[in-house]
């Protein structure tokens, strides 16, 4: 699996677009990129995924630039309860009959 | 929307017992899984299972740990003489297709080993 760096942590406050960026250098031609987010005490939920340009859903927008060696997950007009730990992971289509490999995540507070 | 439900939510237990984690997957996912996050630490993988056998485990699966799928609901983890160090959340997935779009998670089951 593609080693994927991504910020600490991050502050915003509500209302605001916040973009977190992962860089993911060693991107395989086949590997997708998704995005979860984990609340404290949960377990990390689905947000997004894609594999190039722009993929967008009803929480978020994934841009991913032609060379895929990094993606943004972009959160509109943020909210208090979008405060969590947000996880890039890369992987090939075959990635969900073995392990997913969490790093350390980019830590969101949002701010009132 | 469909859910991964884990019980219990919080196990307490003596070290040197052993204990059952339970999950029920999504009704038509295939793969199911689990990991674990010790208590500020990122979430690890433990073992995936397919077709009614584990499809990779990681080192932290050893002999220690077993799953089982007992009947065509439940998927469980056991954890047999249980250590401090195997304090933490465990988290049951499941997915449909295998593929790594729409793994669902259940919210954990937080075992306290003392």
């Amino acid at each position: 699996l593609a080693k994927t760096t991504q910020p600490i942590s991050m502050d915003s406050y509500e209302g605001q677009e916040v973009n977190i960026t992962c860089s993911h250098n060693n991107i395989a031609t086949n590997d997708y990129i998704t995005w979860y987010q984990q609340f404290p005490s949960q377990g990390p939920r689905f947000i997004i995924q894609g594999y190039k340009t722009k993929v967008t859903n009803e929480v978020a927008s994934l841009f991913i630039p032609a060379d895929r060696k990094s993606s943004t997950l972009s959160l509109p007009r943020v909210s208090l309860s979008d405060t969590a730990v947000y996880y890039c992971l890369v992987g090939g289509p075959d990635t969900g009959r073995r392990a997913l490999t969490f790093g350390s995540g980019t830590r969101l507070q949002v701010q009132p | 929307e469909p859910e991964v439900t884990q019980t219990p939510s919080h196990q307490v237990t003596q070290m040197g017992q052993e204990v059952i984690l339970r999950c029920v997957p999504i009704s038509n996912h295939l793969y199911f899984y689990w990991y674990r996050q010790i208590l500020g630490q990122k979430v690890e993988f433990l073992v995936s299972f397919y077709n009614n056998e584990i499809s990779e485990k990681s080192e932290i699966f050893d002999d220690q740990f077993s799953v089982e799928r007992p009947d065509g609901s439940n998927f469980t983890l056991k954890i047999r003489s249980t250590k401090l160090e195997d304090s933490a959340m465990y988290f049951c997935a499941s997915s449909e297709s295998g593929g790594n779009r729409g793994y669902t998670f259940g919210s954990g089951t937080r075992l306290t080993v003392v």
